[in-house]
Formats: structure tokens, C-alpha cells, sequence
């Protein structure tokens, strides 16, 4: 049974260019997450699909954030002209239809130097 | 913000159990509690949940206050690998359907 991937796990950016990250949910799981984490802090929801369907985000996703889930299957985050404050843990999380639990990948770290 | 207070560290002997309070006192009568844990540069992982009645599994044990203001989450034996942030949450049922809302949880460290 494979669980949640994410890749990249590390990504070292410098200011100003484009980053795209990919997650995997595990299959069947209609419900796919994402989220942002900082050192010494929880996970900060950003936004969710139901299948191919992007149906809430947070006021902490910016214009320059846009994530996709073109088939309903994995899911780009992709982040435009990156700041410093961007640099954090990216987690993604998949949850199945009536389901209690969130399955959550090993997140890929971004630095933006 | 997040609806639940905990303490931020915990120490606990390796044997021993591991006993994490968690305040809600603004619980609703809909809303459950939930348990993750996140070993150090991993993704969080769920532990358990319950709405009022003391639940357990092959993890650990949730006891929940009559007043369901307050819970404990129980890790009877604690092993060095349950050195983790534990986070305690409460959501309306499905478990954060909507996306969890996360506090900055208990760092518990599991002394040898």
C-alpha cells in the first residue's frame, strides 16, 4: 500500500524563479490537501480538490501560488517569482470520501535564497 | 485560530505513559477531537479521534472529559521513537473535510 509521495523532497531556489511541486496522493482518494509549514509552527492549510475540482483556498495562498489536479489523480503546487518568506515545508495530504483521516506525504522543503 | 490549547514540551521515561492534556473548552456539540503526531521531518500522521466516549486503539487511548472541555491522549508504553509534536485538533466530523487547522501541538520527548 503505497501512502502519499511528493517530490521533489528539497528544493534550493534562488529569488524570483518559478518552483512547481508534485504530490501523489494515495489512489482512490478523491480529497487532496495542501499545506505550508514554518519552523516551530503546525501546518497552515492552503488549499483542497475534490477530484479535479479546486473547492477552497486560503487567504495565505497569494497570486502567486496556483495549484492544479488536472485528472483528478496527482497535483502540481507551483509557486511564481518566489520570495524569501517563501521558504518552508510544503505538505501534501489526501483523504478518501467519508473518510476521518488525512493521509500526509514527507513534504518537500523549499528554500528560497 | 486554532480552537485548543496545549502545553508546548513534555518530557516522559522511555516505559513509562505518556499522558498529553489538551484544553477545547469551546467545543461544540458536533465537533470532535482529533490527535496527530509529526515525527521530526516527516508528514503529520493521524492517532485517533472521538466526539465524547473514551476511544482506543493499536496507538494509544483518548480519554474526553464529561464536559468534553478537555481530553488526554494516553501512550501507555513510550518508546523513543514516540518522540514527536503532537497536535490536537478539533473539526466537525470527517475529520477536517475542508482542511485541518492546526495549533503548535506538545513536543514530547521520550527520555531513555
Amino acid at each position: 500500500d503505497t501512502g502519499v509521495s511528493q517530490d521533489p523532497r528539497h528544493k534550493i531556489t534562488k529569488r524570483g524563479q518559478n518552483v512547481t511541486f508534485r504530490c501523489d496522493p494515495i489512489s482512490e482518494h478523491n480529497r487532496l490537501y495542501w499545506y505550508r509549514q514554518t519552523l516551530g509552527q503546525g501546518p497552515e492549510f492552503l488549499t483542497y480538490f475534490q477530484n479535479e475540482a479546486q473547492l477552497e483556498k486560503s487567504r495565505l495562498l497569494s497570486d502567486r501560488f496556483s495549484a492544479e489536479r488536472p485528472k483528478g489523480s496527482f497535483s502540481t503546487l507551483e509557486i511564481q517569482r518566489t520570495e524569501q518568506g517563501d521558504s518552508a515545508m510544503y505538505l501534501c495530504a489526501s483523504r478518501r470520501t467519508g473518510g476521518n483521516e488525512q493521509y500526509f506525504g514527507p513534504g518537500t522543503r523549499l528554500t528560497v535564497t | 485560530d486554532a480552537k485548543t490549547t496545549q502545553p508546548p514540551s513534555m518530557d516522559c521515561a522511555e516505559g513509562r505513559a505518556a499522558n498529553l492534556p489538551c484544553n477545547h473548552s469551546t467545543i461544540s456539540g458536533n465537533e470532535y477531537v482529533y490527535w496527530y503526531r509529526q515525527i521530526h521531518s516527516q508528514g503529520p500522521q493521524y492517532i485517533i479521534h472521538g466526539l465524547k466516549n473514551n476511544e482506543t486503539n493499536e496507538m494509544a487511548s483518548l480519554i474526553i472529559t464529561e464536559d468534553r472541555k478537555s481530553s488526554t491522549l494516553i501512550l501507555p508504553h513510550a518508546t523513543l521513537r514516540d518522540t514527536a509534536v503532537y497536535y490536537c485538533i478539533v473539526e466537525g466530523m470527517g475529520g477536517g473535510a475542508d482542511g485541518l487547522t492546526f495549533g503548535k501541538g506538545t513536543h514530547l520527548i521520550i527520555q531513555p
